[in-house]
């Protein structure tokens, strides 16, 4: 069975705090997203990672950055925690193909910066 | 930059009805995927719709494409109240040739049954 797990289903940080939200795949994927998902704005990419070490920006990445040192391990790091960064965050992960792109989810991390 | 966007925002039908939600989109595809999300969890894939296909079915889902009116359309045939969830669509417009990595997702349409 296909899974992707997150470090964390809940986190509840201070602003100023450097936090580190991480993602494992294992299924061999070369592809991995992270996104954020807020009431009234759908999902909303902030990185994404085609390959080991690879890495490009999605549509919001300020305030974030992210690391792919390993296929399988792909990190979100919120290098100084503020309150509108509290969100759920959505890890994903997919195989680098022709036309058959689905993306396998994780079951996320609610994310509240106080 | 939001790609799909949903029609209805939000629907509530009785267990046992048809739901239909429709997904329209601005740029040319390769290929338009539905998504489920229940609540607080993250998003599991249904199925996905070439651009050169007309009409898909699994099991209780039909989708249709017609990518002459860049539009989509999720029909759940005998709703029950495990339906109960948001639907996206994501859209794949990346190029022939460039690798298919990006998902653009619309904002969803809540999907409520009612027993």
């Amino acid at each position: 069975d296909v899974k992707v797990t997150q470090s964390s289903r809940y986190l509840v940080k201070r602003t100023g705090e450097k936090v580190f939200l991480e993602c494992v795949q294992d299924m061999d994927h070369e592809n991995m997203f992270w996104y954020r998902q807020d009431p009234g704005l759908g999902l909303r990419l902030i990185y994404f990672s085609y390959d080991v070490k690879m890495k490009e920006k999605g549509d919001i990445p300020e305030g974030y950055s992210v690391s792919r040192e390993k296929k399988e391990r792909f990190s979100l790091i919120l290098e100084s925690a503020s309150t509108n960064q509290t969100s759920m965050y959505l890890c994903a992960s997919s195989h680098r193909t022709g036309n058959y792109n689905e993306q396998f989810f994780g079951p996320g991390t609610r994310l509240t910066v106080l | 930059s939001q790609q799909g966007e949903e029609d209805p925002q939000a629907l509530s039908i009785q267990e046992g009805e048809n739901a239909t939600m429709n997904c329209s989109y601005k740029t040319s595809i390769n290929n338009l995927q539905w998504y489920r999300q229940n609540s607080g969890r993250g998003l599991v894939h249904l199925i996905l719709i070439r651009s050169n296909e007309r009409e898909k079915h699994s099991g209780r889902l039909r989708v249709t494409l017609d990518t002459s009116k860049k539009s989509s359309s999720l029909l759940i045939t005998a709703s029950r109240a495990a339906d109960t969830a948001s639907y996206f669509c994501a859209t794949d417009a990346s190029h022939s040739g460039a690798g298919s990595y990006q998902l653009t997702f619309g904002k969803g349409t809540k999907l409520s049954v009612i027993p």
